[in-house]
């Protein structure tokens, strides 16, 4: 059973620092693994989709990286905004062939003025 | 979110009543599945729908019924609903590979 942890859970930062998200997975046959933002009371927006082959992927200030055979994922958040404040979700789509994506519970961040 | 719509987008219910969920896809996509996000949790798996005409338990499936009539429409039913069950419900679509996820806009539900 695949199961995918995020840590920290919460995180509180001066604007304009640069900070790291953490997200773990217990079996690496993993076909990719992507980042969500979430906004309180919103739906789930996609950030970042890394596929098996592959070690990162970047858009704008954020940075993923994969290392599938030790489970972990990292996204990298450059010079931190208020706006980037939201809750950030990892997830991996694996399964064989019954596709299932597990979601880790999510780092809820802010980030202050 | 386009391309993934789910209704109703607020419903509150009495404990014991019945409800469905409606979600449909014009994607073409094979895969579709039902989540709920309660606070602290994440998103947890309910059912899925690995392709049409067939469906698997999540990881939370008690008190859920699911229906995958076609391919766009995969349905969650609340047969008598509980407070337990009061969350967020978010369905989602996948492409084959898993290069296109998409999700709906969200549902809250309430059980008084």
């Amino acid at each position: 059973k695949q199961e995918v942890t995020q840590i920290p859970a919460a995180l509180s930062v001066p604007e304009g620092e640069n900070l790291v998200l953490n997200c773990s997975f217990t079996d690496s046959a993993i076909y990719n693994l992507q980042w969500f933002r979430q906004d309180p009371g919103k739906g789930l927006t996609s950030l970042l989709l890394i596929q098996s082959s592959q070690r990162e992927q970047t858009s704008g200030r954020l940075n993923a990286s994969l290392d599938k055979s030790s489970g972990r994922s990292t996204l990298y958040i450059a010079a931190s905004q208020p706006g980037d404040s939201a809750t950030y979700l990892c997830a991996v789509f694996s399964g064989g062939s019954n596709y299932k994506l597990t979601f880790g519970k999510g780092t809820l961040l802010t980030v202050n003025p | 979110n386009a391309g993934v719509t789910q209704t109703p987008k607020f419903q509150v219910l009495k404990t014991g009543q019945s409800m469905t969920l409606q979600c449909a896809q014009d994607m073409n996509h094979n895969s579709m599945y039902w989540y709920r996000q309660d606070p602290g949790m994440g998103l947890r798996l309910i059912y899925y729908s690995a392709s049409e005409g067939t469906t698997d338990k999540g990881e939370v499936p008690n008190g859920y019924n699911v229906s995958r009539l076609n391919k766009r429409e995969f349905s969650l039913r609340l047969e008598s609903a509980a407070p337990s069950q009061t969350s967020v419900y978010f369905c989602a679509s996948i492409d084959r590979a898993g290069n296109t996820i998409y999700f709906g806009e969200g549902s809250w539900l309430t059980v008084v």
